[in-house]
């Protein structure tokens, strides 16, 4: 099983709105990762989890709380999210965090900030 | 600062041609040098990697030529097919770090 799974595949929320991505992975890798794609643009990193703890944040807004309950699950939690947040959201985990490892994206949530 | 960039922007070749993405870096602490290839809808999908220590690497049709004095890499896919169709990132990055710093992609059309 080389896959990551995230939930929910599409997002609507407005600007009030509490909600959680959700990203699930069972390949036993202890590296995983948040990053947000707007259109046409590269993934840009803004969690990363080394064995269940947060080992790099790139100055992302407080609006965006990660949370990694155990060495499978990672979850994003959003409040107060403003309409430019809305992006596509990856997933992803590799072996090790040095990232000469293959890292596994998931298909992302696209999330929408009405 | 954008430490890789990436050209061309958009890229469109008829079906059994030669696609050529070319990247270029800043960094020369950077060690490792993957690209993903993305459809629409979906997340990155590691296609080929190279290390400095080899001018060329062959993955069935596709290949990553690497020039280290020049700073430079490309990605050669051979036999484009529609299929082939996607947006393709180069990446570079330290292997004693965590980041992965990201061209700006390049779309591919390969048309039938």
């Amino acid at each position: 099983d080389t896959e990551v799974t995230q939930t929910p595949k599409h997002l609507v929320m407005g600007m009030t709105n509490k909600k959680s991505l959700k990203c699930e992975q069972h390949m036993g890798h202890r590296a995983m990762y948040w990053y947000k794609q707007k259109a046409k643009k590269p993934p840009e990193l803004m969690f990363v989890y080394s064995y269940e703890k947060l080992s790099i944040n790139e100055s992302v807004p407080s609006r965006f709380s990660p949370e990694c309950p155990n060495s499978s699950l990672l979850n994003l939690h959003l409040h107060a999210l403003q309409p430019e947040d809305s992006a596509l959201y990856l997933c992803a985990s590799s072996q090790g965090v040095h990232t000469d490892t293959e890292a596994f994206f998931g298909q992302g949530t696209r999330l929408t900030v009405v | 600062q954008q430490q890789v960039k990436q050209s061309p922007q958009s890229l469109i070749v008829q079906k059994g041609g030669i696609s050529i993405i070319n990247c270029a870096y800043e960094n020369t602490a950077f060690d490792y040098f993957p690209w993903y290839q993305q459809f629409p809808g979906k997340g990155p999908a590691l296609l080929i990697a190279i290390r400095p220590d080899v001018s060329e690497k062959k993955e069935g049709r596709f290949t990553i030529s690497f020039n280290k004095s020049a700073k430079q890499f490309s990605l050669h896919i051979m036999d484009s097919q529609p299929g082939d169709s996607a947006t393709y990132f180069c990446a570079a990055t330290e292997t004693s770090g965590s980041r992965l710093t990201f061209g700006e992609g390049t779309q591919l059309t390969v048309n039938p």
